[in-house]
This record gives C-alpha cells, structure tokens and sequence, in this order.
C-alpha cells in the first residue's frame, strides 16, 4: 500500500536552532515528491518539487533533500515566521494525477 | 506566478439550502484541478479530480450527487454543496495543476464552511 509518513508530528524550536524534518514513503513507482507550507486556517503554499535520488532544492533557510525511501526539509536559523505546518505529498506512477499527501509536522518556533 | 483564487472565503448557511465555491487560476492555465477537504488538525483529503471540459472523477465515498464540480474552462472550476448538513461543515481547498508545469499543484488560500 502506498503510504507517506511525516515525522515528527510537532516540533518546537527556539529561534535560531536548526532541525530537520522528516518525510518517509512507500510507494511503488515515485513521480515527484512536494514539500508544502501551510499556515492556519489558509490553503498551502508551495515550496518544492524533487523528483530523484540526490536532488537537492534551497529557499531561504529552507533546503529539501530527496533519498531512495525518504525527504528531508532541513530548516536552518529558522526564524518565528517559519513556524507553520509543512506538508509533504508524493506523486505516483500508477495513481494519475493525484498526490497522496502526509500527515504533516507542525513546526512552532519560539523568539 | 501560479496563483489559485478562492471565493468566498467564508459562508455560513442554514441547513438544507446549497452553497458554491468558485476555484481561479489567476494568471496560468488549469487542466485539472483538485477539490480536497480539511479537518482540523488533519492534513487534506481530496475529494474529486476535475479536468476542463470533462465529468469530474471522485474519491471513494464522496457523494458526486452531493458536491457537485463543474470544471466550464480552464481556469475555473465551481465546487457546490447541495442541501447542505451539519456535518458538511469544513475547510475546502482547491488546487490547480498548471498545464505546462505537468506535476506541482496551487493551492488556493481555502473556503471555511459552516452549516446552521
């Protein structure tokens, strides 16, 4: 079954500790891998596309690796407007056009 | 670039009565776009597929009947509620896939709604 998990569920942080957030999947044949930012209450914003092994992707303090079996969104000095749910959804082979989304990890970053 | 509008942003609506949610892509063009269904606290749950000028594909357990999707163009596709319930109460995001970008959706910013 494919399958998307996000971990860890939340995360706190004082401003300016770096951390990474984790995004692994099981999926049979990966087409593309999402990293998504969502705010309350507000629909989610695009931060990244990867799509192999290897790929890695910058925005700010924001970098996004990609490996066989997981992502990561590294997050670094990260600042109390960072803090936000981030989203990671995958693309499948054999599901269209869909994307099966995780759970998400809420990132709250203290001053 | 690749902005997805939404409107309203916010309805309250008495029991029974049917509401529509309309989904823009302001400034590129949409083959298909994505109906999904928030909780609180949960991450999102789509409900159809919609491609421009063709029936829209549902999720296994969404009512066509009940959220009936209209994609008319290819930057606007209409999401209605119909004799909307207590339980239909929700957050509703579209997305929209650009049609030369083949992969990444837009979201919209979401429609809050709340049934009486």
């Amino acid at each position: 079954e494919d399958q998307v998990t996000q971990s860890p569920e939340a995360l706190r942080l004082q401003e300016g500790e770096s951390s990474s957030l984790n995004c692994s999947y099981t999926v049979s044949g990966l087409r593309g891998l999402f990293w998504y930012r969502q705010d309350p209450g507000k629909g989610p914003e695009f931060l990244f596309t990867l799509y192999s092994a290897g790929e890695e992707k910058e925005k700010e303090r924001l970098k996004a690796t990609l490996t066989k079996k997981e992502s990561f969104l590294h997050i670094t000095a990260p600042k109390p407007e960072d803090s936000a749910t981030y989203l990671c959804a995958v693309r499948i082979y054999n599901y269209g056009q869909n994307f099966v989304f995780g759970p998400g990890t809420r990132l709250s970053v203290l001053p | 670039g690749a902005v997805v509008s939404q409107h309203p942003s916010r309805v309250i609506c008495k029991s029974g009565t049917s509401v529509k949610i309309e989904c823009r892509s302001l400034d590129f063009q949409a083959t298909t776009m994505f109906w999904y269904r928030q909780f609180p606290k949960q991450s999102l749950m789509l409900m159809a597929t919609s491609n421009e000028g063709s029936k829209a594909t549902y999720e296994q357990g969404v009512e066509k009947d009940k959220f009936l999707i209209n994609h008319a163009s290819l930057t606007l596709s209409t999401l209605t509620v119909t004799s909307a319930h207590p339980e239909d109460s929700s957050f509703y995001i579209c997305s929209a896939r650009d049609r030369v970008s083949t992969d990444t959706q837009y979201f919209g910013p979401g429609t809050r709604l709340t049934v009486l």
